[in-house]
């Protein structure tokens, strides 16, 4: 499979732990992604990288909330002293720049629960 | 902020039958795509639409991105109950890539 790829899928965690989700994207992406979706929205936007620089950052990206990726190849989001609120799916999704209209893949989904 | 309107939110056919949706904007995009997710997994996507007034098909699936670049219609023919899910569609501007704002959904049901 040469999608991208998220894990873990599920996550259950108490309130106030800190919790890690990571991205592999589809190999020769050079820009991915993280987007949050609660039950019943569309997705929305958290944060992209283009290689490892962090290009743009929503406002909905806390400072309990961090993303990185080093080497412009697997990313990490971090969401540290979770809280109720945090309960959603995690949606990674890589393209490439340059290709027609910069269509964007997404993975999977990592679903957290904070309880 | 930039909202998209997609409309129905949920539609309730018959085997067989033809299916539209749409979407629509308070203001232009440069490209319009359209997913489908189903339930506890990610967006897929469907077709992308590049030009203003491109019709594009995709199997039983045709979408159109409209001359004002404010919106973008779905049509799925003769439907199947595999085409069960939730149907997206998104924006995007040139001046933030990578940024997609997404409608809110359209829930099809199609009953055998």
């Amino acid at each position: 499979d040469t999608g991208v790829s998220q894990n873990p899928r599920h996550k259950i965690t108490k309130r106030g732990q800190n919790v890690t989700f990571r991205c592999d994207p589809i190999s020769e992406h050079n820009r991915l992604y993280w987007y949050r979706q609660t039950l019943g929205q569309g997705p929305e936007f958290l944060t992209y990288f283009q290689n490892e620089a962090q290009l743009e950052k929503s406002r909905l990206l806390s400072d309990r909330f961090s993303a990185e990726r080093p080497k412009g190849s697997f990313s990490t989001l971090e969401i540290q002293r979770t809280e109720q609120g945090d309960s959603a799916m995690y949606l990674c999704a890589s393209s490439l720049v340059g290709q027609k209209g910069n269509t964007i893949y997404f993975g999977e989904g990592s679903w957290l629960t904070v309880v | 902020g930039q909202q998209l309107n997609q409309s129905p939110q949920s539609m309730f056919i018959q085997e067989g039958e033809d299916v539209s949706m749409n979407c629509t904007s308070s203001s232009i995009f440069n490209t319009w795509l359209w997913y489908k997710q189903d339930p506890g997994e990610g967006p897929v996507l469907l077709i992308a639409l590049y030009k203003a007034g491109e019709l594009t098909s995709n199997g039983r699936l045709t979408a159109q991105f409209g001359i004002t670049r404010k919106d973008s219609f779905l049509n799925i023919s003769a439907s199947i109950p595999s085409d069960v899910g939730i149907y997206f569609c998104a924006g995007q501007l040139w001046t933030s890539y990578g940024k997609l704002t997404f409608g809110q959904g359209t829930i099809l049901t199609v009953h055998p």
